[in-house]
């Protein structure tokens, strides 16, 4: 299976600051990446498909970008509504793994 | 718009089997195939495996076969999959999902608990 190596584990960020999550795949995955956001109770959210394109409805200060085997979300500007738990998932080869996930709040 | 409604959550014992329904709607139920995840504060995310719902062609990881067995049944446009001979490792919120590109929906999730 495809190992995606996930960082940082949790993650504390300022208003406005400027954040980014990294995924590690253990082999090239084409840039079949999404990310996700989960707030606490609920189903994930898709931020980003295709590694870099914005799903409709999501913010513009999400993007993603990588390719190969390295990844990368990251947010432009932290907002009070974005805390919450991050994670990746590749798409490229059975079984579809996920990241263990980034937490991350506010300062 | 697309809804995927998961049924209620479960206690079971040890041992025993549950089978947790997922009803689409909004959609061509048989366009999409319906993908289940196990999530748990531990192992974190988990993909089990996939059905094609107009065949019912199904694809496990095999960590899961011979644990979840999916079916479908498209006259009600429902997913299913039943968990058998349940440990306490099986305790876990499973969701369906439609992963395909920007086509992805989610249900709400189903907590099921396995205890004695």
């Amino acid at each position: 299976d495809i190992q995606m190596t996930q960082s940082p584990a949790s993650l504390s960020a300022s208003l406005g600051e400027t954040v980014s999550i990294e995924c590690l795949a253990s082999e090239d995955i084409y840039s079949y990446l999404a990310w996700y956001q989960q707030k606490p109770g609920k189903s994930p959210q898709l931020l980003i498909y295709a590694a870099n394109r914005l799903q409709d409805g999501v913010p513009s200060r999400f993007s993603g970008s990588g390719s190969g085997t390295q990844y990368s979300l990251k947010i432009s500007g932290m907002q009070p509504e974005d805390e919450g738990d991050y994670f990746c998932l590749q798409g490229s080869k059975f079984p579809f793994t996920f990241g263990s996930g980034t937490k991350l709040e506010i300062k | 718009q697309v809804q995927l409604q998961q049924s209620g959550a479960e206690l079971a014992k040890p041992g025993s089997s549950v089978k947790i329904s997922c009803k689409a709607s909004g959609y061509t139920f048989t366009s999409y195939y319906i993908s289940w995840i196990k999530q748990t504060t531990g192992q974190g995310l988990e993909y089990i495996g996939y059905i094609n719902t107009g065949s019912g062609g199904t694809n496990y990881n095999e960590k899961f076969k011979g644990k979840a067995t999916l079916t479908v049944d498209k006259s009600s446009s429902t997913a299913f999959m039943q968990l058998s001979s349940l440990t306490p490792d099986d305790s876990a919120v499973y969701y369906c999902a439609h992963i395909a590109a920007n086509f992805d929906y989610w249900g709400q999730g189903v907590m099921v608990t396995v205890s004695s």
